[in-house]
């Protein structure tokens, strides 16, 4: 499975746009990019999942080059209730497939 | 809908006594669950995979004799910590999984979590 590299932590500000970028240097050709929100003592959360390109769905925009690398997981407006844990995964789709969590992003969404 | 619930959410047992932790999917039937483990400030840690009606596969450096692990239906797996030791203390979460269910993107549905402190 393709290990991804995220910053380990981020500050924002309410309002503001995030982007956390993930590295996935390794990521194989069937390999989709999936990431996930954590808040303290809650199980992890499904945010969006992609291929190529970008995608958008009401929460979240995940741009990934062509190489596909990287993903960039875009958040639109933040606010406190944002503060949380991104976890970027990299895996392919078939069947049901192992998560292997790499450390995620600490983002705090200051007021 | 795709909840999924764990019994229960914290236990407090002493040392060297065995503790059941129940994971439910409420409003599907889950072809495969995952357990995995939290330590504080870590990242969730995959102990293992278990399909129903089947024997889990265990990750690399867990035991299977002290983490068993149960699916006996497609709505409930059972993990159990055996002669449990202060090491153990951690925050054990759930993942299920159906094709159906879990559409195109393969999504997992995560439990709430169970804080078990060993004392």
């Amino acid at each position: 499975l393709a290990k991804t590299t995220q910053p380990i932590s981020m500050d924002s500000y309410e309002g503001q746009e995030v982007n956390i970028t993930c590295s996935h240097n390794n990521i194989a050709t069937n390999d989709y990019i999936t990431w996930y929100q954590q808040f303290p003592s809650q199980g992890p959360r499904f945010i969006i999942q992609g291929y190529k390109t970008k995608v958008t769905n009401e929460v979240a925009s995940l741009f990934i080059p062509a190489d596909r690398k990287s993903s960039t997981l875009s958040l639109p407006r933040v606010s406190l209730s944002d503060t949380a844990v991104y976890y970027c995964l990299v895996g392919g789709s078939g069947g049901y497939n192992k998560l292997i969590f790499g450390a995620g992003t600490r983002l705090a969404v200051h007021p | 809908g795709a909840v999924v619930s764990q019994h229960p959410s914290w236990v407090i047992c002493k040392s060297g006594t065995s503790v059941k932790i129940e994971c439910r999917s409420l409003d599907f039937q889950a072809t495969t669950m995952f357990w995995y483990r939290q330590f504080p400030k870590q990242s969730l840690m995959l102990m293992a995979t278990s399909n129903e009606g089947s024997k889990a596969t265990y990750e690399q450096g867990v035991e299977k004799d002290k983490f068993l692990i149960n699916h006996a239906s497609l709505t409930l797996s059972t993990l159990t910590v055996t002669s449990a030791h202060p090491e153990d203390s951690s925050f054990y979460i759930c993942s299920a999984y159906d094709w159906v269910t879990s559409g195109a993107n393969n999504e997992q549905f995560f439990g709430p979590g169970t804080r078990l402190t060993v004392l």
